[in-house]
């Protein structure tokens, strides 16, 4: 079946620097993946959708000069959190849709960001 | 605009006790509804896609049904280990071109005592 994997799956960073997360999936090409952020015991949010060779489009209220989000090919993107504050402390989450099979949407490991 | 409604929001089961999940939905246009089970710091493990009112789908002891306003995740005999977070979504079932955003509920979580 269709597999993302999503790097890493933890990182700690202290405040001001920035944080590069990754998103592959590993056998099947897409076109589009998904970013999401998760706060504890809640569902998952949704920050953007990327599409490969464009900019990603950017849900209300997420700044997308903090959020950099690149997709430069059918396999990779990736989320730049930029000048992290604590409050950008999270579960982060990535997805790819894998076109055919009943695949649905597969989703990354998620990292978990904090920002000390 | 798409909501999705799942109840209740925690469930504690005792093994075997077998229960249901509810996933109400209102959409507009053609939807998938997807069930996905999601464990604690862990990224949301894919289970089924329903297409059309009646159809169901089984997966060891999960079995998902769907009707035009509502999807059940049936458990048959839970084991501790299906205690986690069960999510559904609805979005567009991709067959061609740039996929689009799935709508979440905001989950059941799912505690089976041993």
């Amino acid at each position: 079946g269709a597999v993302v994997s999503q790097h890493p799956s933890r990182v700690i960073c202290k405040s001001g620097t920035s944080v590069k997360i990754e998103c592959r999936s590993l056998d099947f090409q897409a076109t589009t993946m998904f970013w999401y952020r998760q706060f504890p015991k809640k569902s998952l949010m949704l920050m953007a959708t990327s599409n490969e060779g464009s900019k990603a489009t950017y849900e209300q209220g997420v700044e997308k000069d903090k959020f950099l989000i690149n997709h430069a090919s059918l396999t990779l993107s990736t989320l730049t959190v930029t000048s992290a504050h604590p409050e950008d402390s999270s579960f982060y989450i990535c997805s790819a849709s894998a076109q055919g099979e009943d695949y649905g949407y597969t989703f990354g490991s998620g990292t978990r960001l904090t920002v000390v | 605009e798409d909501q999705v409604t799942q109840s209740p929001e925690a469930l504690r089961l005792q093994e075997g006790e077998s229960s249901s999940l509810n996933c109400s939905y209102t959409v507009s246009g053609l939807r998938g509804l997807f069930w996905y089970r999601q464990d604690p710091g862990k990224g949301p493990e894919f289970l089924f896609t329903l297409y059309s009112a009646g159809e169901e789908k089984e997966k060891e002891r999960l079995k998902a049904t769907l009707t035009k306003k509502e999807s059940f995740l049936h458990i048959t005999a839970p084991k501790p280990e299906d205690s986690a977070t069960y999510l559904c979504a609805v979005g567009p079932f991709r067959t061609s071109g740039s996929a689009r955003q799935l709508t979440f509920g905001s989950g059941t979580q799912l505690t089976v005592l041993p």
